[in-house]
C-alpha cells in the first residue's frame, strides 16, 4: 500500500523567507509523486511531479522539490515566499498504474507574514 | 491544458433530497474519473474510481447505494447524494485521467454541497 506523511499541518514563514514543505512517502513499487496547491473553496493545481526522470523537479510559481529515495522523501521547496502564496498544499502519490489513482497526505496550511 | 468542469459549485439542499454534481472533461477522453470528499481543514478522502461505461469502485466504508457515480460516457461522470442529510455536507472533488497518455489526474473545481 502507498501512502504520504506531510510533517506539519501548519507553516508560517515570513514574506521573502524560505517555504520548505515536508512530504515522506511509503511505496513498495517506484512511486509518482505530485505536488497540489488549493486555494479557499478551489480544487488542486498541480505544482509539480516526479515521475522517475529528473530528481530535483521544477514546477510552478517558483516551487521545486527533489526526490530522494534514500530518505523516501520529496519535500517542496521555494527560496522566497510571496503573499500569494498562502494556500494549502498537498502532496500526493500514486503507482502511475492505468487510473493514476491518488492517495493525499493530510495537506499543510501555509501562512506567509508580511 | 486538460480542463476538468465541475458543475455545480455550490449547492443547498433540503434533507432527505437528493441532489447531482456533475464532472466533465472538456477538452480530453477521460478514461478513469475519481471522485473525493474534503471535510474543512482536512485533506481529500477517496469515495471511488470509475471507468467509462462500468461500475464504480468504491473505497471502503463508503456506501455506494448512497453515492451513485455513473460514467456513461469518455466525457462526463456523476456523483448523485441520495437522501441527503446534514452530515453530507462536505466539499466534493472529482479528477479525471487519461490512461497512457498523462501521469497525473486532473482536477475540478469542486462542488460545496450544504444540506439543511
Amino acid at each position: 500500500a502507498q501512502s504520504v506523511t506531510q510533517l506539519g499541518s501548519h507553516v508560517s514563514v515570513s514574506e521573502g523567507a524560505l517555504v520548505l514543505l515536508r512530504c515522506n512517502y511509503s511505496s513498495s513499487v517506484p512511486p509518482y509523486l505530485f505536488w497540489y496547491v488549493q486555494y479557499p473553496n478551489q480544487g488542486l493545481q498541480l505544482l509539480l511531479k516526479y515521475t522517475s526522470a529528473a530528481t530535483l523537479v521544477k514546477g510552478i510559481n517558483g516551487f521545486e522539490a527533489e526526490f530522494k529515495k534514500s530518505e523516501t522523501s520529496f519535500h517542496l521547496t521555494k527560496p522566497s515566499a510571496h503573499m500569494s502564496d498562502a494556500a494549502e498544499y498537498f502532496c500526493a502519490v500514486s503507482d502511475g498504474g492505468a487510473t493514476n489513482k491518488l492517495i493525499f497526505g493530510t495537506g499543510t496550511l501555509l501562512a506567509v507574514q508580511p | 491544458g486538460a480542463v476538468v468542469s465541475q458543475h455545480p459549485s455550490r449547492v443547498i439542499c433540503k434533507s432527505g433530497t437528493s441532489v447531482k454534481i456533475e464532472c466533465r472533461s472538456l477538452d480530453f477522453q477521460a478514461t478513469t474519473m475519481f471522485w473525493y470528499r474534503q471535510f474543512p481543514k482536512q485533506s481529500l478522502m477517496l469515495m471511488a474510481t470509475s471507468n467509462e461505461g462500468s461500475k464504480a469502485t468504491y473505497e471502503q466504508g463508503v456506501e455506494k447505494d448512497k453515492f451513485l457515480i455513473n460514467h456513461a460516457s469518455l466525457t462526463l461522470s456523476t456523483l448523485t447524494v441520495t437522501s441527503a442529510h446534514p452530515e453530507d455536507s462536505s466539499f466534493y472533488i472529482c479528477s479525471a485521467s487519461r490512461a497512457g497518455m498523462d501521469t497525473e489526474a486532473f482536477f475540478g473545481q469542486g462542488t460545496r454541497l450544504t444540506v439543511v
